[in-house]
């Protein structure tokens, strides 16, 4: 099956810190990623979709100058969380869909859990 | 606003019963139609998807699809308890890459 990589799987910081998330497809390849976050017993919500080759697109509410995407390769999708506060605090999930695969379902990531002190 | 809805539950079955979970969605253009498994504290799995009326069918599991009701279910066969978990229907945002997600229903399968 497809597999996804997220690393690192948890990160505690202080406020004011950068954290950078990275996403890998390992068996195929991505053009196009999808971060999610989700707090304590809430579902998924979309961040914004992460294009190869080409600037992110966000969903309403998300600031893209506190959440920084880069798909730099078919393989690679980073979030930076800028400046992270408590707020922030979070499980955050990355996604990779399959070219040409059957249904193109999302295949996740094991997570990142975010936790800013 | 595209929606998918779910009841939260619990939905709690013995094991070895079948276990009916259902979902609704708003969007119309949406085609197709994805079920995750989440075990508490982790990432959702992938279970199945439908895209056509009528079942499908993988094991223990069959997803149902009525898109003229806007209906989309799950059942579970021979529940364990392993299966104890919250099932997450998605739906594609019609054309887009996007899905849209329900809220979840926690499912308990009690020995």
């Amino acid at each position: 099956g497809a597999v996804v990589s997220q690393h690192p799987s948890r990160v505690i910081c202080k406020s004011g810190t950068s954290v950078k998330i990275e996403c890998r497809s390992l068996d195929f390849q991505a053009t196009t990623m999808f971060w999610y976050r989700q707090f304590p017993k809430q579902s998924l919500m979309l961040m914004a979709t992460s294009n190869e080759g080409s600037k992110a697109t966000y969903e309403q509410g998300v600031e893209k100058d506190k959440f920084l995407i880069n798909h730099a390769s078919l393989t690679l999708s980073t979030l930076t969380v800028t400046s992270a506060h408590p707020e922030d605090s979070s499980f955050y999930i990355c996604s990779g869909r399959r070219q040409g695969e059957v249904g193109q379902p999302q295949h996740f990531g094991d997570g990142t859990r975010l936790s800013i002190l | 606003q595209k929606e998918v809805e779910q009841n939260s539950g619990p939905l709690s079955v013995p094991e070895g019963a079948i276990a009916s979970l259902n979902c609704t969605y708003s969007d119309r253009g949406s085609q197709s139609f994805f079920w995750y498994r989440q075990y508490s504290g982790k990432s959702p799995e992938l279970i199945m998807f439908i895209y056509s009326n009528g079942d499908k069918e993988d094991g223990r599991f069959t997803a149902q699809l009525n898109k003229a009701s806007q209906y989309v279910s799950l059942l579970i066969r021979d529940s364990q308890p392993s299966d104890s978990a919250t099932y997450l229907c998605a739906a594609d945002s019609g054309g887009f890459q996007k899905l849209v997600f329900g809220t979840g229903t926690r499912l308990l399968v009690s020995p």
